[in-house]
């Protein structure tokens, strides 16, 4: 069965600081991965995904992700976080069947 | 364009009575999810409705859910004896989903329902 780890429950960083956001998943076959952000009293808006090729894709916002079959992982990274990137975000798992499946998310603060 | 709707924003209904919640997916999006989203307990899958394909019902917590989807565009999401644990916030998401997956979910704001 799909599912999606997400060991960190909040963080807080300070502005400027790096930012690395761990995800963990389980999947049958080749998985599809992405990362979806939500921001305060927004919806969900997608970050970046991976389907196969190159293991760091490149998302909005500044942000990517390093996909790495041996560790069944996909951390979301981020060289300096800003004060709006305040927010939760969640990463998914999907294949061939097209299900998507979230993790618990992670909800990142920023200190000035 | 519009983006995904739903509706009611938010619904408080008393234990034991039947709500019923709607998602109006973006015009052509073939596929529709609903999720539902407590605190601490992220996005749980609820089922998924791709074409005209049987729905993946898989994440259903129980037979008082059940969904719909009529003529391939709205979605009715109905919880039936509602349960102050069905308390959450219910997210509809629709997706174009062609031939190549992928395509991104796009989600609506959601409903927010409240058992007392």
């Amino acid at each position: 069965a799909q599912s999606v780890t997400q060991p960190d429950i909040h963080i807080t960083v300070s502005e400027g600081a790096s930012l690395e956001l761990r995800c963990n998943y389980s999947y049958g076959a080749t998985p599809y991965l992405f990362w979806y952000v939500q921001s305060p009293g927004q919806g969900l808006q997608l970050l970046l995904k991976y389907f196969s090729g190159d293991t760091l894709v490149q998302g909005i916002k500044g942000f990517e992700a390093k996909f790495k079959r041996s560790q069944s992982s996909f951390n979301l990274r981020k060289p300096s976080v800003h004060w709006s990137d305040a927010a939760e975000y969640f990463c998914a798992v999907g294949g061939a069947t097209n299900k998507l499946i979230f993790g618990t998310g992670t909800l990142l603060a920023v200190q000035p | 364009g519009a983006g995904v709707s739903q509706s009611p924003s938010n619904k408080v209904t008393e234990k034991g009575k039947d709500v019923e919640l709607r998602c109006d997916p973006i015009s052509g999006h073939t596929a529709l999810y609903w999720y539902r989203q407590s605190l601490g307990q992220g996005l749980e899958f609820l089922i998924y409705f791709q074409g005209n394909s049987a729905p993946d019902k898989s994440g259903l917590p129980s037979d008082r859910f059940s969904a719909e989807r009529t003529g391939g565009s709205v979605s009715t999401l109905t919880i039936q004896r509602t349960q102050q644990e069905d308390s959450a916030v219910y997210l509809c998401a629709s997706s174009p989903q062609t031939d190549s997956f992928g395509s991104p979910l796009h989600f609506g704001n959601g409903t927010r329902l409240t058992v007392t």
